[in-house]
C-alpha cells in the first residue's frame, strides 16, 4: 500500500538558513510525490511534484525535492528560509486505485521561521 | 471562477443538527474530491466523483455522511445527526484528470460540532 511519512512533525528554522523536512514514502510501483504547502486560512497549495522525469524537481518560491528510490526518501529542501515561509508543508503520494489517482497525505511538518 | 471555492466557510453545528457543504470546482474539471482535515493532522480521504459519478466513498467514515454531484460540477458533502468527531475542516479538491496532475484545493469548510 502507498503510504507516506513525514519524520518530524515541527521545524524551526533561523531566516536565512537552509530548510530541511523530511519524508519518506512507501509504494509497490514508481509513485508520483507532491509537497505541498498550507498557509494559515488558506488552500493547500501545491510547491512541487514528482512524476518519474528528473530526480531533482524545482518548485516554487525557492523549494526543491530530491527522489531517491534507494532511500525511499523525498526531502523538501530550501537554501535560505523566508520569514514567509512559515507554514505547514505536506509529502504526498499519488494511489492508483480503481482507475484514477487520489492522494495520501502525511500528517505534516509545521515549519517555523524566526529572525 | 478561478479557484475551488467552498462555502460556508465555517459552520456552527449543534449535536444532532445536519450540515451541508458545497464545493464549486474550476470550471470544466472532471475529477473532485472531498478531504476531510482534524486539527493537526494531514488531509483524509473521504470521496471521489468522475463527473457526476461518485466512483469511490471508501473514505466516508459513517452512513451519516453523504456526498453527491448531480451535474457533474457543483459537490454538496451532507452530514446528517452531526457529532462531535464530525468537528474538522472539510477540504475540496478539482483536477482536470485524476489526481496525478495538479490537484486544486479550496480554502475549505471548518465544522465545530458543540
Amino acid at each position: 500500500a502507498q503510504s507516506v511519512t513525514q519524520l518530524d512533525s515541527h521545524v524551526s528554522v533561523s531566516e536565512g538558513t537552509p530548510v530541511l523536512l523530511r519524508c519518506n514514502y512507501s509504494s509497490s510501483y514508481s509513485p508520483s510525490l507532491f509537497w505541498y504547502v498550507q498557509h494559515p486560512n488558506k488552500g493547500l497549495q501545491l510547491l512541487l511534484k514528482y512524476t518519474s522525469a528528473a530526480t531533482l524537481v524545482k518548485g516554487i518560491n525557492g523549494f526543491e525535492a530530491e527522489f531517491k528510490k534507494s532511500e525511499t526518501s523525498f526531502h523538501l529542501t530550501k537554501p535560505s528560509a523566508h520569514m514567509s515561509d512559515a507554514a505547514e508543508y505536506f509529502c504526498v503520494v499519488s494511489l492508483f486505485s480503481g482507475g484514477y489517482n487520489k492522494l495520501i497525505f502525511g500528517a505534516g511538518t509545521r515549519l517555523a521561521v524566526h529572525p | 471562477g478561478a479557484g475551488v471555492s467552498q462555502s460556508p466557510r465555517y459552520k456552527v453545528a449543534k449535536r444532532g443538527q445536519d450540515v451541508a457543504l458545497r464545493c464549486d470546482p474550476i470550471s470544466g474539471h472532471v475529477s473532485l474530491f472531498w478531504y476531510q482535515q482534524a486539527l493537526g493532522q494531514g488531509p483524509e480521504f473521504l470521496t471521489y466523483f468522475q463527473n457526476e459519478a461518485q466512483l469511490d466513498k471508501s473514505g466516508l467514515p459513517s452512513d451519516r455522511f453523504f456526498a453527491e454531484r448531480p451535474e457533474g460540477s457543483v459537490s454538496t458533502l451532507k452530514i446528517q445527526r452531526t457529532q462531535q468527531e464530525d468537528s474538522a475542516v472539510y477540504l475540496c479538491a478539482s483536477s482536470s484528470q485524476g489526481a496525478a496532475t495538479e490537484a486544486f484545493f479550496g480554502q475549505g469548510t471548518r465544522l465545530t460540532v458543540v
